[in-house]
């Protein structure tokens, strides 16, 4: 089966970076996503990594070492706005498995 | 907006209660999924259809009924729920059950068995 692990929540200063680590265990990887989801809303998607490296995507980037079963979310210049749960997810030979999530507290 | 409108949004219902959540797309994806969310919990994957057909079923119990008729609706259909039941319910899509990169998710129902 499919495992992820995050760390469950993570407290930044704004105007900081943050990084947020996943870990993954599966069979048949094609890739990492990133998720954000504020209370109440849905998850929407960030990025997703199939090749080793490193994707930027504005204030965000995602990197990924298929070697390592390891990748990371990286946010810039953080903002209040950026407070939100934030999930990795593997695409393996099953649909989007999800980790548990990482609670990002972004403080003044 | 997403693309993904689930109603409603929010459902109060006791035990021997039978309901239905829906969900709809207007992306024109070819895949649908139904997930749930607890608190402190990974989102679990509950049901996927590809191509109107169902094709994951993560032995999630018979008291969820999924439906799909279309391509555009899912349907999961609720009877004699469990208090443990209570959770976001999320309904997903995305082009590819098995190769898409991006899932688009509905804002949820929220689901309280009473």
């Amino acid at each position: 089966g499919q495992s992820l692990e995050q760390p469950s929540e993570v407290t930044a200063v704004e105007g900081a970076i943050v990084q947020i680590n996943c870990t993954y265990q599966t069979s048949g990887f094609y890739g990492l996503s990133w998720y954000q989801q504020h209370d109440g809303g849905a998850p929407t998607f960030l990025s997703y990594n199939a090749l080793d490296g490193l994707e930027e995507t504005g204030r965000f980037s995602s990197f990924l070492s298929r070697s390592d079963s390891y990748g990371y979310l990286l946010l810039q210049e953080l903002q209040m706005k950026d407070s939100a749960s934030y999930f990795c997810a593997v695409r393996a030979n099953t649909p989007l498995v999800f980790g548990k999530g990482t609670r990002l507290s972004v403080i003044a | 907006e997403t693309g993904v409108t689930q109603t409603p949004r929010h459902l109060v219902m006791g035990m021997t209660n039978k309901k239905s959540l829906k969900c709809e797309q207007h992306l024109g994806h070819n895949a649908m999924y139904w997930y749930k969310q607890s608190a402190k919990k990974p989102l679990e994957l509950m049901f996927v259809y590809s191509l109107e057909e169902r094709v994951e079923n993560n032995s999630v119990p018979s008291r969820f009924s999924p439906e799909c008729p279309n391509s555009s609706h899912l349907f999961l259909h609720l009877h004699t729920l469990q208090p443990e039941d209570s959770a976001l319910y999320l309904c997903a899509s995305s082009q590819g059950g098995g190769v898409g990169t991006e899932a688009f998710f509905g804002q949820g129902t929220r689901l309280t068995v009473v």
